[in-house]
């Protein structure tokens, strides 16, 4: 079956640096992606990754290992703001997006 | 302004009866989806559809159908309801021709079944 995995929630303070990671096992491969959701509000996009490596993206950066089925979302100089559920998601062969459960950060003064 | 509205923006309705969700979107995207979003689960898709006048079954399409009669469109509709769809409704769209691309969400419409 095709699995996304990430963790439930994390903590950090603002402005520290956090890694939320994503691990995935899925039917093909067509990019992963990172979205980012507010409470109460619609996912907005922050990232695509299709090979592998590191994309960054102001304080926000993303990785992808294809081989290890592994990405992690990098956020820096952590802001109030950036309180909110990051989504990890896995394009498959059929071109769906398959979801991971999403991560709660909360970022403590 | 360019996006996509969904209709209502919540609702409380009796099972058994019959709803629609509405969807519209003013980008010209080829694709369109329905996804539910319920705590500790991700997003799973409901139906989706590459392009005007077709249509396809997503993970959890049961209970659920939808149509696409232009571009724009896209209404989810639940034939009878029942208590375990209640849930956070999103649609979305992308542009398709543009191979793999990032999908756009509506602000999502709550639904409680009672």
């Amino acid at each position: 079956g095709q699995n996304i995995d990430q963790p439930t929630e994390m903590t950090a303070t603002e402005g520290a640096i956090v890694q939320i990671n994503c691990t995935y096992q899925t039917s093909g491969f067509n990019g992963l992606f990172w979205y980012q959701q507010h409470a109460g509000e619609a996912p907005t996009f922050l990232s695509y990754n299709v090979l592998d490596g590191l994309e960054e993206k102001g304080r926000f950066s993303s990785f992808l290992s294809r081989s290890k089925g592994y990405s992690y979302l990098l956020l820096k100089e952590l802001q109030m703001k950036d309180s909110a559920s990051y989504l990890c998601a896995v394009m498959d062969s059929n071109y769906q997006l398959i979801w991971g459960a999403g991560t709660k950060l909360i970022i403590k003064p | 302004i360019a996006g996509i509205t969904q209709a209502p923006t919540s609702q409380i309705l009796a099972a058994g009866r019959r709803m629609t969700l509405r969807c519209t979107q003013d980008m010209r995207h080829n694709a369109m989806y329905w996804y539910r979003q319920d705590l500790g689960l991700g997003l799973r898709l409901i139906h989706y559809s590459n392009t005007a006048g077709t249509t396809g079954k997503g993970e959890v399409p049961d209970g659920y159908s939808v149509s696409r009669a232009n571009t724009d469109d896209f209404p989810l509709t639940l034939a009878s309801a029942v208590p375990s769809q209640t849930s956070v409704y999103f649609c979305a769209s992308s542009d398709g021709l543009a191979g793999v691309s990032e999908q756009f969400f509506g602000p999502g419409t709550r639904l409680t079944v009672l």
